[in-house]
């Protein structure tokens, strides 16, 4: 069954703090995979988008990483910032086919206290 | 660019009734689709259009219907609204039904009493 499971679901850190989130799937076959952050309220909006040869791919503050043998991704943000409280959601494109492509994880909910 | 827009942000209809959703972006984009999330679970798909006249189901399509006339717009109905359809909405749009990037519109809160 094609699922993406993150941990943990939800986190709180102090500010000025790093954290790493967690992502396994067992999509497959595998196209790429994309971190997104949502803000409250809001749709998603993508952080990073990784391949499979791919091992890491930075966005500012944020640093993903993706072992395809292990299926397994994290997220890493740096100097965390009251700004970066939001949930992360790890996605998984399945194939090259349309539709059914994208499976979505449940996401963390990461909160960032002063 | 406006980018992807919704509306209405949020709606509250009483069971069986009908309403549509909105959604249009200006990006040129082929591909849209509509994906519902609910509390813990991740977004589901529920209809995709590859182009202009060309729509398709997700994961989840049954209670809603889309049309695809125009590149620009792709709007969802309920056909009759059940509980069980109170969710957060989202549109997405991309170049392409492959390996591009989605972008979302801002959703719409639907709660079905």
């Amino acid at each position: 069954k094609n699922q993406v499971e993150q941990s943990p679901q939800s986190l709180i850190i102090l500010e000025g703090k790093n954290c790493t989130l967690q992502c396994n799937y067992t999509v497959s076959p595998f196209s790429n995979l994309r971190w997104y952050k949502q803000d409250t309220g809001r749709g998603p909006v993508s952080l990073t988008i990784m391949t499979f040869s791919e091992n890491t791919k930075s966005n500012g503050r944020y640093t993903a990483t993706l072992d395809a043998d292990t299926k397994q991704s994290s997220l890493h943000i740096t100097a965390s910032q009251l700004s970066d409280s939001a949930s992360y959601i790890c996605v998984v494109l399945r194939g090259h086919n349309a539709g059914n492509m994208l499976t979505f994880g449940g996401g963390t909910r990461l909160m960032v206290k002063p | 660019n406006a980018g992807v827009t919704q509306t209405p942000k949020f709606q509250v209809l009483k069971t069986g009734q009908s309403m549509t959703l909105q959604c249009a972006q200006d990006m040129n984009h082929e591909y849209m689709s509509w994906y519902r999330q609910d509390p813990g679970m991740g977004l589901r798909l529920i209809h995709y259009s590859v182009g202009a006249g060309i729509t398709d189901q997700g994961e989840v399509p049954n209670g809603y219907n889309v049309s695809r006339s125009t590149t620009e717009d792709f709007p969802l109905r309920l056909l009759s609204a059940a509980p069980s359809q109170t969710s957060v909405y989202f549109c997405a749009s991309s170049y392409s039904s492959g390996s591009g990037e989605q972008f979302f519109g801002p959703g719409t809160r639907l709660t079905v009493l």
